[in-house]
């Protein structure tokens, strides 16, 4: 079993929409959940980050982390155009260098 | 503002050849990385530095140097290219090596095709 579960789409939802990107996880060690965001034929960026359990909003981003299922969550409310990108997640323990990532999903928001 | 800035962007090698990939960060960051991206397997950690005169192995090393010999500079070589390595190479930093909510600063990428 992968350490880090991301369902790679493609996901296409029309403008507007809510949209749940979600991850599962099975080292229960990790503390640490981030969510990048990634545009085509560039660089990852960071989006958000939580620690623990609960839920952090950030304007129309939602991340979200359930450790008793390890299971974490981006929602985006009135997606738009422009939150077309590939979304990983990533996590770690807490004290390390080394990032797990998932694989990404490929988000398209049509007008 | 220049953050980490990779080069070359896109690169052809012949099977057997070497080369390397530059990266260069502006930030006085202490931890920088390199990660390989492809399609199916996500983003895998290549090798990492924890500050100049310090590296060390990531996920996948085999067929990669690195070295750290100042604060700014984090070169990956690809000592004898091979088809297996064609795929899309980034370079990280960060403030801290502890990256546990600290924001890692990927560079734009290095596109790199081995025939």
């Amino acid at each position: 079993q992968k350490e880090v579960e991301q369902d790679p789409g493609p996901l296409s939802v029309p403008e507007g929409a809510i949209v749940s990107l979600n991850c599962t996880y099975s080292n229960s060690a990790f503390q640490y959940f981030m969510w990048y965001r990634q545009y085509s034929r560039k660089g990852p960026e960071l989006l958000m980050y939580t620690y623990s359990s609960g839920n952090k909003e950030d304007g129309r981003f939602t991340a979200q982390v359930d450790k008793s299922s390890k299971y974490i969550s981006l929602f985006i409310r009135d997606s738009q155009p422009s939150d077309s990108a590939t979304y990983l997640c990533a996590m770690n323990q807490g004290g390390s260098e080394k990032l797990v990532f998932g694989k990404g999903t490929k988000l398209t928001v049509n007008p | 503002n220049a953050g980490v800035t990779q080069t070359p962007k896109f690169q052809v090698l012949k099977t057997g050849q070497s080369m390397t990939l530059q990266c260069a960060q502006d930030m006085n960051h202490e931890y920088m990385s390199w990660y390989r991206q492809d399609p199916g397997m996500g983003l895998r950690l290549i090798h990492y530095s924890v500050g100049a005169g310090i590296t060390d192995q990531g996920e996948v090393p085999n067929g990669y140097n690195v070295s750290r010999s100042t604060t700014e500079d984090f070169p990956l070589r690809l000592l004898s290219a091979a088809p297996s390595q064609t795929s899309v190479y980034f370079c990280a930093s960060s403030y801290s090596r502890d990256t546990s909510g600290n924001t890692i600063y990927f560079g734009e990428g290095s596109w790199l095709t081995v025939v």
